[in-house]
């Protein structure tokens, strides 16, 4: 079973704080994806990333920078968090991007903005 | 674009009656099609991929089937059981590569109640 952990597990900020959340694969998946995770949403992808180096908008990208260091490590930055991005937020990993290969999420980290 | 519909809101079921929850979706190219289960305070996880070859999947009592003429791929297990209570998301991939092409439902909650 593909392995993801991420950190912070929870985490409390500010309207205009500074968040970094992590996120890191142990598998060497290609691809990873940041989700977040509402009420009545869903899951909705925010960016992802199939190497190092690269990164690729997703659905809902507004307000979230990201960055993928090395192959296991994916990072999202919130510069200005906002109370609109009080969520639940999952990381992802698949070795491939569609083709039928399966998404290995991480635990979560649940951030709420003041 | 590609989407995935299923089954929204809260599904609320008798232990040992059938279940059934929808999922259709539209998509250009040949899709594979997973349902992920959730449950409470844990990550998502594969419960089950359509096949190319129309075997239908199972797992844990799961089945669904991928039926091309009408879009669909909903999840059925014979008797629900306490511990299937959970959320749960249809999701679609397919094989464009190079190009977004993984798609999550908004996800339906399923309890089981005695």
């Amino acid at each position: 079973e593909a392995a993801v952990t991420q950190s912070p597990r929870n985490k409390v900020t500010v309207t205009g704080g500074n968040v970094t959340l992590s996120c890191r694969q142990t598998n060497s998946h290609n691809y990873m994806y940041w989700y977040r995770q509402d009420t009545g949403h869903g899951l909705r992808l925010i960016h992802y990333s199939y190497g190092a180096g690269n990164l690729q908008i997703g659905d809902v990208p507004d307000g979230y920078k990201a960055t993928r260091t090395t192959q296991e490590d994916f990072f999202l930055l919130l510069e200005l968090a906002s109370p609109s991005q009080t969520s639940l937020y999952f990381c992802a990993s698949s070795d491939n991007w569609g083709g039928g290969d399966t998404q290995y999420f991480g635990p979560g980290t649940r951030l709420l903005v003041l | 674009g590609d989407s995935v519909t299923q089954t929204e809101g809260l599904v609320t079921l008798t232990e040992g009656l059938p279940v059934m929850l929808n999922c259709t979706y539209q998509s250009t190219y040949s899709p594979f099609l997973f349902w992920y289960v959730q449950h409470l305070n844990e990550a998502p996880k594969l419960l089950l991929k359509s096949f190319t070859d129309n075997k239908r999947p199972e797992h844990q009592g799961f089945h669904a089937t991928l039926h091309k003429s009408s879009s669909s791929f909903h999840l059925q297990k014979s008797s629900a059981q306490l511990s299937d209570s959970a959320l749960y998301y249809c999701a679609l991939s397919d094989r464009n590569t190079g190009y977004q092409n993984f798609y999550f439902g908004k996800g339906t909650s399923l309890t089981v109640i005695p």
